[in-house]
């Protein structure tokens, strides 16, 4: 069964470094997600990104963070400068672009652990 | 704004012992609502999912049906198994937007 694949399953960076997570999406999926849970806290929305741009995003997807396809089959979220309260388990998602029973089904990958040290 | 509220965890059951797993919202007009599952180093999966009031989706033994009257979309069992052991959450998403909004997720452990 297709899956979304994500890379690596654990981060461990530095405060103020570049981070860039990396998401391999189902292959004719067309609309990305990436969400993420703080420990402890609720799964959270960051942004969905359709036709090479960002569709709606989350008042915490701000200047530090951005999304790309660079190159039609990885989908990677990158954070310019970390900070401690970024550590959280960020997830990955897609779906197709049908409507009907497919409509709104979006399909997760198993997560990467971000550690801010 | 949208939210969901989950029954807070963790449960922990024996086998074959009756699952019920709370779950409210609050939204404006009429979401979509699921129920995902996360099984130890997985990622979250559909379990199954509502569009409508009195819609009753239901997938491996499991049901929840969506009450307007109640805002609420509870997730049930008849008989639980060790393999069901997880972390189930409910979430929603409004017509018009690409968001899933999660409850905070409720962790089941099944003892045999």
């Amino acid at each position: 069964e297709p899956e979304v694949t994500q890379t690596p399953s654990h981060q461990v960076t530095q405060m103020g470094q570049e981070v860039i997570l990396r998401c391999v999406p189902i292959s004719n999926h067309l609309y990305f997600y990436w969400y993420r849970q703080i420990l402890g806290q609720k799964v959270e929305f960051l942004v969905s990104f359709y036709n090479n741009e960002i569709s709606e995003k989350s008042e915490i997807f701000d200047d530090q963070f951005s999304v790309e396809r660079p190159d039609g089959s990885n989908f990677t979220l990158k954070i310019r400068s970390t900070k401690l309260e970024d550590s959280a388990m960020y997830f990955c998602a897609s779906r197709t672009l049908g409507g009907g029973l497919a409509k709104n089904i979006q399909y997760f990958g198993a997560g990467t652990r971000l550690s801010v040290l | 704004g949208n939210s969901v509220t989950q029954m807070e965890g963790p449960v922990t059951l024996s086998e074959e012992a009756f699952l019920t797993i709370n779950c409210t919202y609050t939204a404006t007009g009429y979401p979509s609502l699921f129920w995902y599952v996360q099984y130890p180093g997985e990622g979250l999966q559909l379990l199954l999912k509502a569009t409508k009031a009195d819609d009753k989706g239901s997938n491996k033994g499991f049901e929840a049906t969506y009450r307007k009257e109640t805002t609420s979309f509870h997730l049930e069992k008849g008989s639980v198994q060790v393999s069901d052991s997880a972390v189930y959450f409910c979430a929603l998403i409004q017509g018009g937007s690409e968001k899933l909004v999660f409850g905070k997720g409720t962790k089941l452990t099944v003892n045999p």
